[in-house]
């Protein structure tokens, strides 16, 4: 079962606008993941962040996680066209490697 | 990065016939591949861990028989859609564990059954 929701569904922008994806999930994790889907492609890992930790950086992608409320946000800032695609967050409930959960992602739309 | 090959890309195939997906991890080894199911605008739905020399350990509701999986190398994974029928068309991607608990994904194969 999907663990993971994100939420909104499907944002649309302008290029130059940042955009916040949010994620919940269920259980206890071990750390939490971002990926990124453009159409009818395989996903790409953009960043991991661990139980322990509360905010991290990477480019223009900055995600937090409240493991009281068990949620996580995205934040992609001066979005670009080229940013467009679907983006998921997926949970790592156990120590070391093991399954990711998926949640059902967002649609993210930018416009030049 | 490490890189995960995945093909073919697309294949679409008469309905009664088996079609075959191949999974490659290209630069490193990979104990453990995993396959999903993507319906369109859906997330992905596991549908079996495959691991290397062993049996594939399969989701609930995945029939072991319609979908076969064989891991016979680190490097290796493919997923036979057996007697594929209309309702098996979809969205097929593998994904490999690497180093640092990521996923390294193929591009996917979009399986159209006629």
């Amino acid at each position: 079962s999907q663990q993971g929701e994100e939420d909104p569904q499907a944002l649309s922008i302008q290029e130059g606008e940042n955009a916040t994806m949010n994620c919940s999930y269920k259980t206890s994790i071990n750390n939490l993941q971002w990926y990124r889907q453009n159409s009818g492609r395989g996903l790409v890992h953009l960043i991991l962040i661990r139980s322990n930790e509360r905010e991290k950086h990477s480019g223009r992608l900055r995600v937090t996680l409240d493991t009281s409320k068990k949620s996580s946000s995205l934040l992609i800032t001066a979005s670009r066209a080229a940013d467009t695609a679907s983006y998921f967050c997926a949970t790592d409930a156990n120590s070391g490697y093991s399954t990711l959960t998926f949640g059902k992602g967002t649609m993210l739309l930018v416009s030049p | 990065g490490a890189v995960v090959s995945q093909h073919p890309s697309r294949v679409i195939c008469k309905s009664g016939t088996s079609v075959k997906i191949e999974c490659r991890s290209l630069d490193f080894q990979a104990t453990t591949m995993f396959w999903y199911r993507q319906f369109p605008k859906q997330s992905l739905m596991l549908m079996a861990t495959s691991n290397e020399g062993s049996k594939a350990t399969y989701e609930q509701g995945v029939e072991k028989d319609k979908f076969l999986i064989n891991h016979a190398s680190l490097t290796l994974s493919t997923l036979t859609v057996t007697s594929a029928h209309p309702e098996d068309s979809s969205f097929y991607i593998c994904s490999a564990s690497g180093r640092n608990e990521k996923l390294f994904f193929g591009s996917g194969t979009q399986l159209s059954v006629l």
